[in-house]
């Protein structure tokens, strides 16, 4: 599976809403779809899981939906540590557990 | 206190060989897979290989033709990837993540902070 994010980067202001897009390019079997948060110098950070499922910590201002081969990821007011770049992820039984490009998110 | 220690990055010729290595401490390493995730500079991740928690099965990456090996030592809490036939696209910071499963699934919940692998001549 080819995950293809966009857009490449968002230009955003604390504050403001975020929307990121992940699209498969094989309808993703069990919703097996993941995102995560990475910012220069510290580990990668899985935000959700099962499309729609938060991890342990993360708040609710972070929500994700999608089916087959569109998922969202939503930041509703981002926060200043928000800022970041955030990946799509295949998982579940099926490997090769594949990223996308990755988004961008950046002060405007 | 989950940590994942990553180990034996550096500089190597194109050709050569690397052992990279991965201590896990704060949780029972022996009941989780665990994986190898790379990405080099300027560009995303990428997923290289995994691991089940006993060792059975391992998965690999289709672009690594098979120059890469994934092994675990559960009495040493540690993860290796050895890297042979080092090419210069395989310059990139290395990273180790344990699965939330015993069986890999690619949930990938923890990770440490990597190692450099530079190839150059």
């Amino acid at each position: 599976i080819v995950l293809t994010q966009s857009p490449d980067i968002l230009s955003l202001s604390p504050g403001e809403r975020a929307t990121l897009s992940c699209r498969a390019s094989q309808s993703v079997s069990g919703s097996f779809l993941a995102w995560y948060q990475h910012k220069p110098g510290q580990t990668p950070r899985l935000l959700i899981s099962d499309t729609s499922r938060r991890a342990t910590g993360v708040p609710e201002r972070f929500s994700a939906s999608g089916s087959g081969t569109d998922f969202t990821l939503t930041i509703t007011r981002l926060e200043p540590e928000d800022f970041a770049v955030y990946y799509c992820q295949h998982h579940g039984n099926s490997p090769p557990w594949t990223f996308g490009q990755g988004t961008k998110v950046e002060v405007k | 206190q989950v940590a994942l220690v990553e180990s034996g990055g550096g500089v190597v010729q194109p050709g050569k060989s690397l052992r990279l290595s991965c201590a896990a401490s704060g949780f029972n390493f022996k009941n989780y897979a665990m994986h190898w995730v790379r990405q080099a500079a300027g560009r995303g991740l990428e997923w290289v290989a995994a691991i089940y928690y006993d060792g059975s099965n391992a998965h690999y990456a289709d672009s690594l033709t098979g120059r890469f090996t994934i092994s675990r030592d559960n009495s040493r809490n540690t993860v290796f990837l050895e890297t042979n036939s080092l090419r210069a696209e395989d310059t990139a910071t290395y990273y180790c993540a344990r699965d939330l499963y015993r069986a890999s699934r690619g949930y990938l919940d923890k990770w440490g902070l990597g190692t450099l692998v530079t190839v150059s001549s």
